[in-house]
């Protein structure tokens, strides 16, 4: 009953490095999203993907690349880290159409990658 | 784009007050708007959800009210509790086609009850 799995749940950077953020769900949902969460603020859209091999930019997208290899596992890519992208990231889930675009099931989130850039 | 704005800020009440929480969105084309509780940190959960099909969802001490024409929806809670404190997110979705079920997020509103 795992649900959305996130690692590393804490990490400190220096700044030019690059690492990548896992995202793993169990519930066979096709649409997955990456968020980040500045302090005090809300959820902001990064990179989504309805399926795998297809992804897109959301709405905060520079700085960041995604890949879709599986239905399960939608990985976030920071290559040049810099002290702008220090915040919590959340990774979700969801099912919907497919290529038909649209969803009408909740958003389930894991449990969060805390990243500090020093 | 959607946009998602989210008042107030901050709210603090005594136990057993009601808290009123309450969010505009701008795309009429939106139709299911959650509300998630979370706790300092911790993930964001969703506590309850509407579609644009109905007005008013209720359950227990939480309720969700949503007015399509003026685009904006409430959250309630009655008979806070200390455990209620906590971020509440607000959000919108446009369940067409092309959305993707990507939701908008209004900026959270901190709330503290206070025993």
């Amino acid at each position: 009953n795992a649900g959305v799995t996130q690692t590393p749940k804490f990490r400190i950077l220096k700044i030019g490095q690059s690492m990548t953020l896992q995202c793993a769900q169990d519930m066979n949902h096709n649409y997955m999203y990456w968020y980040r969460q500045d302090p005090g603020m809300g959820l902001k859209l990064i990179y989504y993907s309805v399926g795998a091999g297809i992804t897109d930019k959301g709405e905060v997208p520079n700085g960041y690349n995604v890949s879709r290899s599986t239905t399960e596992d939608f990985p976030l890519r920071l290559e040049l880290a810099a002290p702008s992208q220090t915040s919590v990231y959340f990774c979700a889930s969801t099912q919907g159409t497919g290529s038909l675009g649209y969803s009408n099931q909740p958003q389930h989130f894991g449990d969060g990658t805390r990243l500090s850039i020093l | 784009g959607e946009n998602v704005e989210q008042h107030p800020s901050t709210l603090s009440v005594q136990e057993g007050d009601s808290a009123v929480i309450k969010c505009t969105y701008s795309d009429s084309a939106s139709n299911y708007f959650p509300w998630y509780k979370q706790e300092l940190g911790k993930r964001p959960q969703l506590i309850i959800d509407i579609r644009s099909n109905v007005g008013e969802k209720k359950d227990q001490r939480i309720a969700v009210t949503l007015n399509k024409t003026a685009k904006h929806f409430s959250l309630h809670i009655t008979e806070t509790q200390p455990e209620d404190s906590a971020v509440y997110f607000c959000a919108a979705r446009d369940a067409g086609g092309t959305s993707y079920g990507k939701l908008t997020f209004g900026q959270g509103t901190i709330l503290t009850v206070h025993p």
